[in-house]
């Protein structure tokens, strides 16, 4: 079955810079949630989005951005890169109509030096 | 507020039982969901709770009690496999957006 996909797994990236993380949720599922996790911490909700409208705003910081196209894929837009960045970005998708779950996929790990 | 707690970590001998509680505190869930998570890796999905009482499913449990806010995961026969992160998580009503736990690390003995 298909999963949720994200790109690129890894990236590194210099302060200040910028990066853009993508997620292709499951076909047919119509929410997309981001979270951050920290080293060793909890993952914390940044943001979602419902039929390619936001629909929840979590500790997203000013300095990032989100969207979910036509397509249904979002992309997670960081600029001004900081230390503190560097974590573990998962998307997690559902069908929202139908069950709560979320699906997670693989995350991708972004490393500011 | 929206706060759920569980221990922080947690120690068991392979073939053994534990249990992981999970309490919270808030008026805006829409039950209560457990997901495993290995470090560096995506949080897998286990059980989820909507209604009061145990839901069994293999080696793994989990039960619901929304009037004490309090949950708990039960993993019997306990493998090696199992040393993980186990995280509840709340999805919010409206957006169902998740309020996770701080997480309980599992460390399986042999």
């Amino acid at each position: 079955a298909a999963g949720v996909i994200q790109s690129p797994r890894h990236l590194i990236k210099e302060k200040r810079e910028t990066a853009t993380l993508k997620c292709y949720p499951i076909p047919r599922h119509d929410t997309v949630y981001w979270y951050q996790q920290g080293p060793g911490q909890d993952p914390q909700f940044l943001i979602s989005f419902y039929e390619k409208m936001q629909s929840d705003k979590g500790s997203i910081p000013d300095r990032f951005s989100a969207q979910q196209f036509s397509d249904y894929h979002s992309e997670l837009n960081m600029s001004s890169l900081e230390l503190g960045d560097s974590a573990l970005y998962f998307c997690a998708s559902s069908l929202m109509a139908t069950s709560t779950e979320q699906f997670f996929g693989p995350g991708t790990r972004l490393t500011v030096l | 507020g929206q706060n759920i707690d569980q221990p922080t970590e947690m120690t068991a001998t392979e073939g053994a039982i534990v249990q992981i509680n999970c309490t919270y505190q808030t008026s805006g869930f829409n039950g209560l969901f457990w997901y495993q998570q290995h470090a560096g890796e995506a949080p897998t999905f286990l059980s989820y709770n909507v209604l009061d009482g145990l839901e069994e499913k293999g080696r793994f449990s989990s039960f619901l009690s929304r009037s004490k806010g309090y949950s708990y995961l039960l993993l019997k026969e306990l493998q090696m496999k199992d040393s993980a992160s186990y995280l509840c998580a709340g999805p919010t009503s409206g957006t169902y957006k998740y309020i996770f736990g701080t997480g309980t690390r599992l460390k399986v003995l042999a």
